[in-house]
């Protein structure tokens, strides 16, 4: 079965600052990919997915991903944080092919401070 | 607003209890996926339904149990509750079933 690392459990950074959340997985086959997202008291949001072609994929708020199949990784990026970026992170994977439900890493909780 | 509903918001039990937690996926959606998220554990998947039947299933206990109504709409029964119940269990949908895409707010669950 596939499984999802997020090295970084506590991430605190200054306003401006750039950002690298570290998310492997682990499966033999292709996979489809997700960062998602958990504002302080939200729900989940979507922020980005790797489906195929372009392995820099570029999502919401300024957030982008990079897929790199040779070390099994998709790092979550953005060259400079707000405040407002406060919130949880999670990386997600499920393989292309049949009803495998997403798994999701423990996540990565970034504070972002004035 | 992600347009999936779920209720109560907050919910608490004693042990050896049984709750029923309801979704109502955003509209036009066909699949709802339960999770149940807790700090030791992360987000855990539970199951999914598509169109009323059963479509995956993850680490559900035998104790737990679900369903997906004509209406679409899902509940989520949780019986002979235990103190490592309580979680936060999210809903979430989406239109064709293959990852979810809108989440809803979750029930909290606490067990005394």
């Amino acid at each position: 079965a596939q499984s999802v690392s997020q090295h970084n459990h506590h991430v605190i950074l200054s306003e401006a600052a750039s950002l690298e959340l570290g998310c492997n997985y682990s499966y033999g086959g292709t996979v489809n990919l997700f960062w998602y997202v958990q504002y302080p008291g939200q729900h989940l949001q979507l922020l980005l997915k790797y489906f195929s072609g372009d392995p820099l994929v570029k999502g919401i708020k300024g957030f982008e991903a990079e897929f790199i199949k040779s070390k099994f990784s998709f790092n979550l990026r953005k060259p400079s944080v707000q405040w407002s970026d406060t919130a949880e992170y999670f990386c997600a994977v499920t393989p292309i092919s049949g009803n495998t439900p997403l798994v999701f890493g423990k996540g990565t909780r970034l504070s972002v401070i004035a | 607003d992600s347009g999936v509903t779920q209720t109560p918001k907050h919910l608490i039990t004693a042990t050896g209890q049984r709750v029923t937690l309801r979704c109502s996926p955003r509209s036009g959606d066909l699949s709802v996926y339960w999770y149940q998220q807790s700090l030791d554990q992360g987000l855990q998947f539970l199951i999914q339904y598509y169109n009323g039947e059963e479509r995956a299933k993850g680490n559900i206990l035998e104790r737990f149990s679900a369903q997906q109504f004509p209406d679409l709409h899902s509940e989520l029964n949780l019986s002979s509750l235990e103190l490592g119940d309580s979680a936060l269990y999210f809903c979430a949908s989406s239109v064709d079933g293959i990852q979810p895409q809108h989440f809803g707010d979750g029930t909290r669950l606490s067990i005394l």
